[in-house]
């Protein structure tokens, strides 16, 4: 059972673009919804979080959009930037005592010059 | 502040032995998850501890088993291994308080042979 439907798979763009990435969830019990960018052979790095109370969070480039009642949730990456180019994960964590995140598949970003 | 660290990097086993693997947490945090990473798969939640106890459990056989210590440092072991075992293995800590930020480390990549 798959709670987090990450799409597309993957995502060409050119340099100056945006990128979309859009999550969609099905736990209602979620409350926390960070976005990771992974390089290949690093950990994932933590890029951006929001919670349901707020519809958009923007951090420089990066903005995230919720829509709680359509149980989804997008990142989108302004002036798309070669160095961008890395696998996107969004994640879910339902309220509760517990800090398991429930992961998308990933999104693969390539952002050509 | 240094991040989370993980040793060893990279391990190569024979199919039937076993494995253990570690995580020394950002300083200050008392909350250490790990994570399988396979192309197939996805980020796959295996166990959560915190103050030494096994807070949650995802669903991996009884092979899989963790354990943390008063420093917060954190060690899964992978008995019995399958050829099916080969991962990168992620930890992630946290505060574990509402401030909900995971942070990742680099993984061990696990190859079973």
């Amino acid at each position: 059972q798959q709670q987090v439907k990450q799409s597309p798979q993957s995502l060409i763009v050119q340099k100056g673009g945006i990128s979309i990435i859009n999550c969609a969830y099905e736990n209602t019990a979620f409350d926390y919804f960070p976005w990771y960018q992974q390089f290949p052979g690093k950990g994932p790095a933590l890029l951006i979080a929001i919670r349901p109370d707020v519809s958009e969070k923007k951090e420089g480039r990066f903005t995230i959009s919720f829509n709680k009642s359509a149980k989804q949730f997008s990142l989108h990456i302004m002036d798309s930037q070669p160095g961008d180019s890395a696998t996107y994960f969004c994640a879910a964590k339902a309220q509760g005592g517990s800090e398991k995140l429930v992961f998308g598949k990933g999104t693969k970003l390539t952002v050509n010059p | 502040k240094a991040g989370v660290t993980q040793t060893p990097r990279y391990l190569i086993k024979t199919r039937g032995q076993q494995v253990t693997l570690s995580c020394s947490p950002i300083s200050g945090h008392r909350s250490v998850s790990w994570y399988q990473q396979t192309p197939g798969q996805g980020l796959q939640f295996l166990f959560e501890y915190f103050s030494e106890t096994q807070r949650n459990k995802g669903n991996f056989p009884g092979r899989f088993s963790g354990r943390q210590f008063s420093n917060s440092r954190s060690e899964m072991n992978v008995s019995t291994l399958e050829l099916g075992d080969s991962a990168l293995y992620l930890c992630a800590s946290s505060l574990s308080t509402l401030g909900y930020e995971q942070y990742f480390g680099p993984g061990t990549r696990l190859t079973v042979t």
